[in-house]
């Protein structure tokens, strides 16, 4: 099975902080994503990557950037993390061939103070 | 740019019967993916079916089944039979196919499964 693993599941962190969310999967899929999940708003996509070191914006990235400098590894980068980033995060990765289906990370509940 | 649109913000039904949860997918390509996802409260994501634009058999598992009319841009889930352990919210999503491209999400149904 496919792991997605984000490196923690609920954070508390102060305003003007920078916070680093780590996702990684073990299945060597290229498409790696990140969304925020906000009570009826669904998920938006902040930003996603389809390679190593490449990345596209998403329809929420302002405030945020990502790294990716491994495969397995999606980092979602809060530069100076503000109240209105309070939020879950979810990272997802996709192969988008074969029995197409994207697994998702279990969530960071991420609340700026 | 893909869209993807449940306008159905809550819905309920009561055990045993059938509910049908509706999505439109807005796309002027003609290959993609449809999907709908459950989030029940443990938060984890579950893909409870999924829909190859090109197929034209409508996709079904077990009690899930999906209605999917292209030239409508239309893709509901019909759950039938429901059990309490439906109760969930349920998420649209649609994509591309092909790497590179992103996974876009409706904004979501909370079902509720009631006695």
């Amino acid at each position: 099975d496919v792991k997605v693993t984000q490196s923690s599941r609920y954070l508390v962190k102060r305003t003007g902080e920078k916070v680093f969310l780590e996702c990684v999967q073990d299945m060597d899929h290229e498409n790696m994503f990140w969304y925020r999940q906000d009570p009826g708003l669904g998920l938006r996509l902040i930003y996603f990557s389809y390679d190593v070191k490449m990345k596209e914006k998403g329809d929420i990235p302002e405030g945020y950037s990502v790294s990716r400098e491994k495969k397995e590894r999606f980092s979602l980068i809060l530069e100076s993390a503000s109240t209105n980033q309070t939020s879950m995060y979810l990272c997802a990765t996709i192969l988008w061939a074969g029995t197409t289906e994207a697994f998702f990370g279990q969530g960071t509940r991420l609340t700026v103070v | 740019a893909q869209t993807v649109t449940q306008s159905q913000p809550e819905m309920s039904v009561q055990e045993a019967e059938t509910v049908t949860l509706s999505c439109t997918y807005d796309t002027s390509e003609s290959d993609y993916y449809l999907f709908w996802y459950k989030q029940p409260p443990s938060r984890q994501m579950i893909l409870v079916i999924r829909q190859e634009a090109y197929k034209q058999q409508n996709a079904t598992e077990n009690r899930f089944s999906v209605n999917f009319q292209k030239a409508a841009k239309s893709f509901s889930l019909k759950i039938s039979d429901s059990q309490l352990g439906d109760a969930a919210m349920y998420f649209c999503a649609g994509g591309l196919t092909g790497g590179g491209n992103k996974l876009t999400f409706g904004t979501g149904t909370q079902l509720k499964v009631e006695l």
